[in-house]
């Protein structure tokens, strides 16, 4: 089985240009999460999609971050314009309940990371 | 509100010594608990997970860990670190009810011959 597929795995950008990052959860999953791991700290949840529904997106920066995840598959998050403080690496992860409908487990995706210069 | 806290930044352990990785948590009821394993240029692994139950849970690659509800601790463990284990390794905990999962800031393992 595949798993959480992420592309690009590096991007390098100037300051003031847009990025977008594109995730592909494993397949059946319904939640999709967006994280951001800065260097040294542990991963911090951007947007938490279910199917095509955000359902959490309270630390989404809105002035400048933008998702989507169209048809509850694949999902897209954009950065418009980059700033230097956004050089970090952008995790993705995808989630079912178990058979028994309890809880969820997580599994990430390689990630992206982004410099920006 | 959730918190997640990994007191040791950095462990160096010599390869075949017995490993303890610490995780302190704070949450009003008992929490879901995580552990997960980042390889350089890799995403996230998890390890093992708490959800209710037997308080000793095992893992993959031979770790396990133990929830104690009196001290609001989920510490990690391995009898016996392979090279390989060198990682970083993330604490995680999740409120129960769906709230998002808080990450600790991890700590990184090094492993001497």
């Amino acid at each position: 089985e595949a798993g959480v597929v992420q592309s690009p795995r590096y991007k390098i950008i100037e300051k003031k240009q847009p990025v977008a990052f594109w995730c592909n959860p494993i397949s059946g999953h319904n939640t999709l999460y967006w994280y951001r791991q800065n260097l040294g700290q542990g991963p911090e949840l951007l947007i938490r999609y279910e199917n095509e529904e955000a359902v959490d997106d309270s630390q989404l920066p809105k002035d400048r971050f933008s998702a989507e995840r169209l048809k509850g598959v694949d999902s897209t998050l954009k950065i418009q314009p980059a700033e230097l403080g956004d050089s970090a690496v952008y995790l993705c992860a995808s989630s079912s309940r178990d058979t028994s409908g309890g809880q969820e487990t997580q599994y990430f995706g390689p990630g992206t990371r982004l410099l920006v210069l | 509100a959730q918190s997640v806290t990994q007191p040791d930044i950095h462990i160096t352990v010599s390869e075949g010594a017995s490993l303890e990785l610490r995780c302190n948590y704070s949450y009003g009821a008992t929490p879901y608990l995580f552990w997960y394993v980042q390889s350089p240029g890799q995403g996230l692994q998890l390890l093992l997970k708490y959800f209710s139950g037997d308080t000793l849970v095992q893992g993959i690659k031979g770790f396990e860990a133990e929830f104690k509800r009196s001290q609001s601790s989920f510490n990690l463990r391995k009898p016996s670190v392979h090279w390989s284990d060198a990682a970083e390794y993330f604490c995680a905990v999740e409120g129960t009810g769906g709230f998002k999962t808080i990450f600790g800031a991890g700590t990184r393992l090094f492993v001497k011959a």
